[in-house]
């Protein structure tokens, strides 16, 4: 059975750094996101991505995030200047069509020290 | 606003006794929800979502609008069952809103 994946499993790095995340969706769904798990607390939606363009974001996404699909197969997240609240799991998921059923990955866990 | 509450953080029964999660939503429109579950050390995954109207592993929702809920529940629950339990709400956009979640533990 096809599943998204992701890398790297853990992230450890300093603060002010980039980081990017890695996604790869399942190979024909079209809808894909990222989420953000901060040890202890809820799933939060980040970003939605659709036909090569953000559909949706949340308050969370600000100037320091961008997304990307830079090929057909992996999906991208990018922090730029990473603060110590950034530390969290993450988590890519991506969905035949909006509103279906979202295949999730193993998540990321990003460590800002 | 929207939003999804999950009332328990923390459920524990014993074996063959019957579970609720709890799941209360807000959002005005007419909603879709889910729910998803995570296993120790595996993904999210969905468990059900109320439009398919399916008994998964046993379990089952059914979306009360009067009383804006979306309970979870199994008759007899397994100590397999052991695990996190997220309700989730699509509300027609391309953000699908989760609650806090419930660790439900089925103890032998």
């Amino acid at each position: 059975e096809p599943e998204v994946t992701q890398t790297p499993s853990h992230q450890v790095t300093q603060m002010g750094q980039e980081v990017i995340l890695r996604c790869v969706p399942i190979s024909n769904h079209l809808y894909f996101y990222w989420y953000r798990q901060i040890l202890g607390q809820k799933v939060e939606f980040l970003v939605s991505f659709y036909n090569n363009e953000i559909s949706e974001k949340s308050e969370i996404f600000d100037d320091q995030f961008s997304v990307e699909r830079p090929d057909g197969s992996n999906f991208t997240l990018k922090i730029r200047s990473t603060k110590l609240e950034d530390s969290a799991m993450y988590f890519c998921a991506s969905s035949e069509n909006n509103g279906f059923e979202q295949y999730f990955g193993p998540g990321t866990r990003l460590t800002v020290t | 606003a929207q939003r999804v509450t999950q009332p328990e953080k923390l459920l524990s029964v014993f074996k063959g006794a019957p579970v609720e999660l709890k799941c209360n939503y807000s959002y005005s429109g007419s909603p879709e929800l889910f729910w998803y579950v995570q296993y120790s050390r595996q993904r999210l995954q969905l468990l059900l979502r109320h439009i398919s109207r399916e008994s998964i592993k046993g379990f089952t929702a059914d979306l009360n609008k009067g009383e804006t809920s979306f309970h979870l529940k199994k008759p007899f629950a397994q100590e397999e069952d052991s695990a996190m339990y997220y309700c989730a709400l699509w509300t027609g956009g391309f953000k699908t809103i989760f609650g806090a979640g419930t660790r439900l533990f089925v103890k032998a």
